[in-house]
């Protein structure tokens, strides 16, 4: 079955340090993969995106993700926090047979002052 | 540029009512469209998704429908609500050409169920 994982519930870093928010996935052939913001009572907000190409992907609000195909991650990286961070953050998968995507089960992101 | 567009954004229903939830996408033409359930803040189940008018694909049976009357319009509705339908309601589209492959979400819809 193709699918994400995120397996932290829950990430807590202080206020410009660097964070990661884990995800690893399961696809069959090349994988295309997401990274999406959601703050309270908002929709999903996209990030970033890997399709081909560097395995090191930038995004929006200087977030980064690195493509690790021998270990199947992409984990969300940023190299300072700011307490705006705080969001829960969703990692996803296209899905090869019909184009659509699942979703990891989101972490949530706290960044303390 | 492309926009999508969610009414209302916030509902409050009883046990038994019909419901109807509205999604508009502008800026493009024949995109595919999603709804989505978040339960408790959390992960995303897909409801129904639609490629074309008419189109409609259930992913998971339930109380809940969805229509596509016009290319850009795609509506949730149930006859009777329970309590479990509770939740916040998300319509996507999917992107074409420099956007293809990604999905893109309205504001959502908070549906509290009593």
């Amino acid at each position: 079955a193709q699918s994400v994982a995120q397996p932290e519930d829950q990430v807590n870093v202080a206020e410009g340090n660097p964070l990661t928010v884990k995800c690893t996935y399961s696809v069959s052939g090349n994988p295309y993969l997401f990274w999406y913001v959601q703050y309270p009572n908002r929709g999903l907000q996209f990030l970033l995106k890997y399709i081909t190409g560097d395995n090191l992907v930038k995004g929006s609000y200087g977030f980064e993700a690195e493509f690790n195909k021998s270990q199947t991650s992409f984990h969300l990286k940023k190299p300072s926090a700011l307490v705006s961070d705080s969001a829960l953050y969703f990692c996803a998968v296209r899905l090869a047979y019909n184009n659509d995507m699942r979703f990891g089960a989101g972490t949530r992101l706290t960044v303390k002052p | 540029s492309q926009t999508i567009h969610q009414w209302p954004a916030t509902l409050v229903q009883p046990v038994g009512s019909p419901l109807s939830l509205e999604c508009t996408v502008e800026g493009t033409s024949n995109p595919n469209l999603y709804w989505y359930r978040q339960a408790a803040g959390r992960g995303l189940q897909l409801l129904f998704y639609s490629v074309g008018i008419g189109q409609i694909s259930s992913e998971v049976p339930q109380n809940l429908s969805a229509s596509r009357p016009q290319d850009r319009q795609f509506i949730l509705s149930s006859k009777k609500l329970l309590l479990s339908d509770s939740g916040f309601y998300l319509c996507a589209w999917r992107g074409t050409g420099l956007r293809a492959n990604t999905q893109y979400f309205g504001p959502g819809t908070r549906l509290t169920v009593l």
